[in-house]
């Protein structure tokens, strides 16, 4: 079945230690999302891809980076990890035409523990 | 600047009660679309419905039905008789391809 798939599924990493996650999809959607969830929160926006365009959102610190080699893969990138930064990391997909609001897929999430 | 409310955190039912979760929206858009999505435990949201800001049509699928009215800004969410399997957190988000989620409502539906 086409899907979004995100590994690892937990991650622990000590503070300062990089860590990478990765996002795979199998619908050929042009756009590429990755949220942040903190407990009992809403899913918060980093980042996105459109395409090959990287869109960044304002207040996305600079110790979170992506990477999209191709249409399949993305790859979240967090160069120093601090405590605050211990969330549920969703990777989403949709497809864009330009004629309307775009419907999300996501993955199950990455849980990410900084120690 | 688009902002989600849904002001309850959480609500308990039994099996068989109706709920409503409730979500309202502001945005200075003319054009906009509406949200729900579900979060079960195991972490994956799941999109429920789209609705855009010219059709305040009533939508009714299986148990859920969702009542849209753009005087009160409000994009309502109805499950009749509930199951325990609609346990779950739920999420009503505003936005076109980048989304405004609200808080969201946890949903515990007791046997």
């Amino acid at each position: 079945d086409a899907m979004v798939i995100q590994n690892p599924r937990y991650q622990v990493t000590q503070f300062g230690k990089p860590v990478t996650l990765s996002c795979s999809q199998t619908l050929n959607h042009n756009v590429m999302y990755w949220y942040q969830q903190k407990s009992s929160q809403a899913p918060k926006l980093l980042f996105h891809y459109y395409d090959k365009d990287f869109n960044n959102e304002a207040d996305t610190p600079d110790n979170f980076q992506s990477r999209r080699p191709n249409t399949s893969f993305c790859f979240l990138d967090i160069r120093s990890p601090g405590l605050g930064d211990a969330a549920m990391y969703l990777c989403a997909t949709s497809v864009d035409r330009g004629n309307g609001a775009n419907v999300l897929t996501f993955g199950a999430g990455s849980r990410l523990t900084v120690l | 600047a688009q902002k989600v409310t849904q002001a309850q955190t959480e609500i308990s039912v039994v099996e068989k009660e109706d709920v409503t979760l409730d979500c309202v929206y502001e945005t200075r858009d003319t054009t906009y679309y509406l949200f729900w999505y579900k979060q079960p435990p195991s972490g994956e949201l799941v999109f429920l419905i789209r609705r855009n800001s010219f059709d305040e049509q009533n939508e009714i699928s299986g148990r859920y039905s969702w009542n849209f009215q753009k005087s009160t800004s409000s994009f309502n969410f109805t499950i009749t008789a509930s199951q325990v399997v609609d346990s779950a957190v739920y999420f009503c988000a505003s936005g076109t391809y980048k989304y405004i989620f609200g808080t969201g409502t946890r949903l515990k539906v007791l046997a």
